[in-house]
């Protein structure tokens, strides 16, 4: 499985502000994914970004709310822009892999956000 | 809609209890079905997963029974330990970039 690092682990902001989340992969991959996971709530898929491409978003989800860059098959990021409270989550990366043959996705450890 | 139903919500076992989370889907596309592990601060991580032509997985502790027809599949964690004290997610997924996560189980093992 791919070793995904995210930086920063966590922060905490002001309202109105934007954070820029990175997601590094230790080997390239075709696919990333963004997921939001709110406070005692399952993974909601924010978007998939594919190297060379646009970002493909998810209903209920905008790249002007959330712009993604993917400039290589090894690195993307994510910005929470003009943030507010409802912001706070955890921002989780994942990648896709193969698992005993079979395609399957690794998360990295996540950020912690927390919007005041 | 929920594509994956996951109960319960939360469980509390003894430990060498043995621990059973349920997950039930609808979309008979789905040939993928993982379980994630998370532990507080952590990133969910790939725990075991089956595909639905065999109806058991077993790896060390950790075994899914699945169940075709029933359109249901389930997580049993074996003489169950302090250490396995997390929250588990199932999923549903019908190619990479297709994954559908339930809602996740908070279990405690209580020594």
């Amino acid at each position: 499985s791919a070793v995904i690092s995210q930086k920063p682990s966590r922060d905490i902001c002001q309202r109105g502000t934007s954070l820029t989340i990175q997601c590094q992969v230790d080997s390239q991959v075709t696919m990333m994914f963004w997921y939001r996971q709110q406070p005692g709530q399952s993974l909601t898929l924010i978007a998939t970004a594919n190297q060379g491409s646009e970002a493909t978003y998810e209903s209920g989800f905008v790249i002007d709310k959330f712009p993604i860059s993917r400039p290589n098959l090894t690195f993307s990021t994510l910005t929470v822009s003009n943030m507010s409270p409802e912001d706070s989550s955890i921002y989780l990366c994942s990648v896709a892999g193969l698992e005993g043959g079979t395609d399957t996705q690794y998360f990295g450890p996540g950020t912690r956000l927390t919007v005041l | 809609q929920q594509q994956v139903k996951q109960s319960p919500q939360s469980l509390i076992v003894q430990k060498g209890g043995i621990p059973i989370i349920n997950c039930a889907y609808e979309n008979t596309a789905f040939d993928y079905f993982p379980w994630y592990q998370q532990f507080p601060g952590k990133g969910p991580a790939l725990l075991i997963a089956i595909r639905p032509d065999v109806s058991e997985k077993k790896e060390g502790r950790f075994t899914i029974s699945f169940n075709k027809s029933a359109k249901q599949f389930s997580l049993h964690i074996m003489d169950s330990q302090p250490g396995d004290s997390a929250t588990y997610f199932c999923a549903a997924a019908s190619g990479r970039n297709q994954f559908y996560f339930g809602t996740g189980t908070s279990l405690t093992v209580i020594p």
